[in-house]
């Protein structure tokens, strides 16, 4: 069984661009989580999307954004990048809702610098 | 506000003796509890869990300890290995407010190494 995808691994970009990163779930997953991980602040949440639908937003300004599709794949796009936005960015999927005991499983992030 | 804190970024054990990684929370609402470990380049694993009724969850050499009381989490790894080094994250399950959801709540991390 295929593990959480998420492209690209790594990338690069300026102050005031935007940026879009995909997650695949494992299949059969219907939720999807984001995580922003810098050092000293561990896994922050960003949000969850299950059945299509942001079940569940943690405390990042309006730029940080997302969707999922019919297949459950998910997009978060971050606009108008500032340099405090260079992280590891993870997405983690999971059969139900994440916080209802259901275990999730993280893909190996996306690597973000903002120059 | 950090209402997951584990106060160690970084422990350092011998091979074959125990390595204990505490965690302190804030909320008394957290009803379940689960422990995560994050190797360089790869995304974090679950590791162990334990719900809030309980005090202590056994998965072999890996145990973990709640004490509600304290707000005290603390995850066991006997004997320790040179493979245990890594990352691990605790993590609590939040109640939500009314018509909230769930959410689960990291913490900033330790970084375990295990010298052979």
């Amino acid at each position: 069984k295929a593990g959480v995808t998420q492209t690209p691994r790594y990338l690069i970009k300026t102050r005031g661009q935007q940026v879009t990163l995909s997650c695949s779930p494992i299949s059969g997953h219907r939720s999807v989580s984001w995580y922003q991980q810098t050092p000293g602040q561990g896994l922050q949440f960003l949000f969850e999307y299950f059945s299509e639908t942001q079940r569940n937003k943690g405390n990042f300004p309006g730029r940080f954004s997302g969707r999922q599709f019919s297949n459950s794949r998910s997009e978060m796009n971050v606009s108008t990048l500032e340099l405090g936005d260079s992280a590891l960015y993870l997405c983690a999927s999971s059969r139900g809702l994440a916080a209802s005991s259901y275990e999730q499983y993280f893909g190996p992030g996306t690597r973000l610098t903002v120059t | 506000d950090q209402q997951v804190k584990q106060n160690s970024p970084s422990l350092s054990v011998q091979e074959g003796r125990i390595s204990i990684l505490n965690c302190d929370y804030t909320n008394s609402m957290f009803d379940y509890f689960l422990w995560y470990k994050k190797y360089p380049a790869e995304g974090p694993t679950f590791l162990i869990s334990i719900s809030s009724i309980k005090d202590k969850n056994e998965d072999g050499r890996f145990t973990v300890f709640l004490n509600k009381s304290a707000k005290h989490l603390s995850l066991h790894i006997v004997p320790s290995q040179p493979g245990d080094s890594a990352v691990y994250f605790c993590a609590a399950k939040s109640v939500a407010g009314a018509g909230g959801y769930n959410k689960l709540i990291f913490g900033a991390g330790t970084r375990l190494a295990v010298h052979p």
